[in-house]
């Protein structure tokens, strides 16, 4: 089935330590996008890339970064985790930017003690 | 700044019509979106308005006022399986998605 691979589903990290959330979309669409979602707010954008090559900070950067080699996968990597970073995470892809359907992965929830 | 409110939960009873309001505040504006999560998946898309009016597929219209700076999805002939949050996201004048928190909708028998 066409879309967007998440690993890994759930990971519990002790605080400090890196952690890469993997994603992988096969339906070479050319932007990609990390969102957190928490309890009570709306899905944040953490960072994001218009297309291989090239990508950009969204609202909440801050602890995170990604890559984007290929125009299939797109990385997210958390450096020194800390507990506010638990979160469920979301890889989305949409065919270009302003694009008006995100398509979304089955998330990465991430707890770090 | 830019903002996104719409209800925290909303009870409705299977088979009948709800309603689920949201109001935006974007810089400029290029589209209000309507996706669908249920609990523990992935939101999944259910309608773009762009111009004023009503969008209408099947059990599910979503309606769009620019002036007011408003939307509404309305679900009818509720099912158990709408049981789930509705998210309603604005995208502004840099095509960034601006999120609510969504509205935890609960189907009752």
């Amino acid at each position: 089935t066409a879309g967007i691979t998440q690993a890994p589903t759930s990971q519990i990290l002790a605080a400090g330590r890196s952690m890469t959330l993997r994603c992988t979309q096969d339906m070479r669409h050319n932007a990609m996008y990390w969102y957190r979602q928490d309890l009570g707010l709306g899905l944040r954008l953490i960072h994001y890339s218009n297309t291989a090559g090239t990508t950009g900070k969204g609202e909440v950067p801050d602890g995170y970064s990604v890559s984007r080699a290929n125009t299939d996968d797109f990385p997210l990597t958390l450096a020194s985790a800390v507990p506010s970073q638990t979160s469920v995470y979301f890889c989305a892809s949409s065919d270009d930017v302003g694009a008006n359907v995100l398509t979304f992965g089955a998330g990465s929830r991430l707890t770090v003690l | 700044g830019q903002n996104i409110d719409q209800p925290t939960e909303m009870t409705a009873t299977e088979g009948a019509i709800v309603q689920i309001n949201c109001t935006y505040q974007t810089s400029g504006f290029n589209g209000l979106f309507w996706y669908q999560q249920h609990a523990g998946e992935a939101p999944t898309f259910l309608s773009y308005n762009v111009l004023d009016g009503l969008e209408e597929k099947g059990r599910f219209s979503s309606f769009l006022s620019r002036s007011k700076g408003y939307s509404y999805l309305l679900l009818k002939e509720l099912q158990m399986k709408d049981s789930a949050s509705y998210l309603c996201a604005g995208m502004d004048s840099n095509y960034q998605l601006i999120w609510g928190a969504g509205t935890k909708l609960i189907i009752k028998p």
